[in-house]
């Protein structure tokens, strides 16, 4: 079993739709919470952070997490040509000490037209 | 822009060789993260270090060391390069706190291709 698991997809929706993007992970220490988008040929950059369970708003952006269901997700209201990315899901498990990020394989989302 | 910067962008090496990858911190972090992203798959930790010292590593073989200077710094050495080392090596950078969320900045990262 992967410790972080995304849906590769692609997952495609229109312009002005929500996106919905799904996270699981395995390890219950699990503390802190990221979403990171990356364009092609581009490094991480850092959308959201989460760490307790709920929502958490940041614009068009609302990461919702559970800890009991050790599932997170992002939510992109609105979304536009430019939100085309893959979107990674991060977990880390021990924050404040050897703090290792451990990723899913990423979920590519198409906005269309 | 996260502040984190890395050099060389792009660098193209042979099997056996050597190489060495150098990140800058973002202002006011004292850890600095390596990891490695092969295409399609999401980065993996290599190690993090922090106050000069290597605090945890991943599933990376010694061949993989690194080093961190009092302005914090980094350096990341491969040895004898394989094939499979080809990938984005990412730098990130944080401030590491004890029982404090370790937010890490990427930089844009080196694309390491060997042949």
């Amino acid at each position: 079993q992967k410790e972080v698991e995304q849906n590769s997809g692609p997952l495609s929706v229109p312009e002005g739709a929500i996106a919905s993007l799904n996270c699981t992970y395995s390890d219950r220490g699990s503390q802190s919470f990221f979403w990171y988008r990356q364009y092609s040929g581009k490094s991480p950059e850092l959308i959201m952070s989460i760490y307790s369970n709920g929502d958490k708003e940041d614009g068009r952006f609302t990461a919702q997490l559970n800890k009991a269901s050790q599932y997170v997700s992002l939510l992109i209201r609105d979304s536009q040509p430019s939100d085309s990315a893959t979107y990674l899901c991060a977990v880390n498990a021990s924050p404040g000490t050897a703090s290792k990020l451990t990723f899913g394989t990423g979920t590519r989302l198409q906005v269309t037209l | 822009e996260t502040g984190v910067t890395q050099s060389p962008t792009h660098l193209i090496k042979t099997r056996g060789q050597q190489v060495t990858l150098r990140c800058s911190s973002q202002s006011g972090h004292n850890t600095v993260s390596w990891y490695q992203q092969a295409l399609g798959q999401g980065p993996q930790f290599i190690f993090q270090y922090y106050r000069e010292e290597e605090n945890g590593r991943g599933n990376f073989p010694p061949r993989f060391s690194g080093l961190q200077f009092p302005n914090y710094s980094s350096e990341l050495n491969v040895n004898a390069l394989e094939l499979d080392d080809s990938a984005l090596y990412l730098c990130a950078s944080s401030r590491l706190r004890a029982k404090s969320p370790d937010t890490q900045y990427f930089g844009p990262g080196t694309r390491l291709t060997v042949l």
